[in-house]
């Protein structure tokens, strides 16, 4: 059965640094994506990056980076300069095609930036 | 707005009850999923719509729980016999339904279910 884990329920950032949030895997496809959301205290999952499992290059959008190593089954969100809006539950994700691309989620980590 | 929206935000009801929630997705997608998020835990699949049709609903808890997609874009989640153990965020997401396991969803605000 697919399975995300994530080990740190809570994480503490200096504003301005770089903060690596990690999430490793479990599944026995060859084919499937991983994502990663973040939950304000507003409650909405806001789209923060995808990775494909056949994806060569490490995702990247803006700020975010999704630090990929297929082999260990990790997936790890990398943040850089850490900014006071970034305070949230951050979730990691995977995706697979059974009869529906669902989403399987990790239990989440709370990162808090300090001013 | 363009993005997802669903109604109410908060919906407070007695152990019995019966409840709707409503889900608008964003126009044009097809693929439509609910999801239940409940307090410190990341959010369990519950439901998928392709278009008109329920093509996963392997998440259900039982058979209170019961999801509609009449014309393929607003869904209604129904819950009856609602138990104090049915309180949680009721989520409600979006996708395209075109790019596979890349398919990105889109979350609207949630619903917020407190059963007394």
């Amino acid at each position: 059965a697919q399975k995300i884990t994530q080990t740190q329920p809570g994480m503490f950032v200096q504003e301005k640094e770089a903060v690596t949030l990690d999430c490793t895997y479990d599944t026995s496809d060859q084919s499937y994506g991983l994502f990663w959301y973040k939950q304000p205290s507003s409650g909405e999952m806001i789209f923060l990056i995808y990775q494909g499992s056949y994806d060569e290059q490490n995702a990247t959008e803006g700020r975010y980076s999704l630090n990929f190593q297929k082999a260990r089954k990790s997936a790890n969100l990398v943040i850089s300069a850490s900014q006071l809006g970034d305070s949230a539950m951050y979730f990691c994700a995977m995706s697979r095609k059974d009869s529906s691309y669902k989403l399987i989620f990790g239990s989440g980590t709370r990162l808090l930036v300090r001013p | 707005g363009a993005g997802v929206s669903q109604t109410p935000s908060n919906k407070v009801t007695e152990k019995g009850k019966y409840v709707e929630l409503r889900c608008d997705p964003i126009s044009g997608h097809t693929a439509l999923y609910w999801y239940r998020q409940s307090l410190g835990q990341g959010p369990e699949f519950l439901i998928y719509f392709q278009g008109t049709g329920a093509a996963d609903d392997s998440g259900l808890p039982n058979d209170r729980f019961f999801a509609v997609r009449p014309e393929g874009s607003v869904s209604t989640l129904k819950i009856q016999r609602t138990e104090r153990g049915d309180s949680a965020v009721y989520l409600c997401a979006s996708s395209s339904g075109l790019a596979g396991r890349a398919d990105t969803q889109y979350f609207g605000p949630g619903t917020r279910l407190t059963v007394l």
